[in-house]
């Protein structure tokens, strides 16, 4: 069984368009994240819920919008995509709250190109 | 200042061989935890290994260790008996007690030789 699952594992659409990226987790946790990596596999944290509460809201684009209707699921839309956002997403897990020992866990990642 | 900083972006190892990944870290939080991720080509991001600041062992898991020492603020990555399939990225990570983030470094480029 996957733990941290995403869809779809490849997106590639034109510049302009509107696209979701899907993430479910059947780990039981509380908390869950989206991150960006780059070309150089350089991992940024984009936001985190927590129970559905949103937690962390780093700066980014607004034309990024999560979206939690349960705590076992957190949705990622991105609307108006231009060619920097081309990227790997990840989502990740934990059990939470905040807390040294929280490990967290990864989806496999979305790749978006845009063309 | 960098909360996780890993200055090795490219590191050989020869098949069998033990290597060391560095990574130290920046934080005044009186408790804090540390994580080493593995990323293969596939792309997945695979925890490995977890040290708690209070920990009095440096934790193991298989051919995993990690070398805390608390006072240099260091959290080094240890892999011994290196294999192919260890050539991967290698992100070090923290954990501090407040707040909610998870602060990752830049990654350690690990390929192992034949």
């Amino acid at each position: 069984d996957t733990a941290v699952s995403q869809t779809p594992k490849y997106l590639v659409t034109q510049m302009g368009n509107d696209k979701s990226i899907k993430c479910e987790q059947n780990l039981g946790h509380d908390t869950m994240y989206w991150y960006k990596q780059d070309s150089k596999k350089f991992l940024k944290i984009m936001f985190s819920y927590n129970n559905k509460e949103l937690i962390i809201n780093e700066t980014v684009p607004n034309r990024f919008s999560p979206k939690s209707p349960d705590k076992a699921h957190l949705n990622l839309h991105i609307n108006s995509l231009e060619l920097g956002d081309s990227a790997v997403y990840f989502c990740a897990s934990s059990q939470g709250p905040a807390g040294e020992t929280d490990t967290q866990y990864f989806g496999p990642g979305t790749r978006l190109t845009v063309l | 200042a960098q909360k996780i900083t890993q200055t090795q972006p490219g590191m050989f190892v020869q098949e069998k061989e033990a290597v060391t990944l560095d990574c130290t870290y920046d934080t005044s939080d009186p408790s804090y935890g540390l994580f080493w991720y593995k990323q293969p080509s596939s792309g997945e991001m695979i925890f490995l290994i977890y040290q708690g600041s209070y920990d009095q062992q440096n934790a193991t898991e298989g051919r995993y260790s990690l070398n805390f020492q608390k006072a240099r603020k260091s959290a080094n990555l240890v892999i011994s008996a290196s294999q192919l399939g260890d050539s991967a990225m290698y992100f070090c990570a923290m954990r501090e007690i407040t707040g909610n983030q998870f602060y990752f470094g830049t990654g350690t480029s690990l390929t192992v030789i034949p």
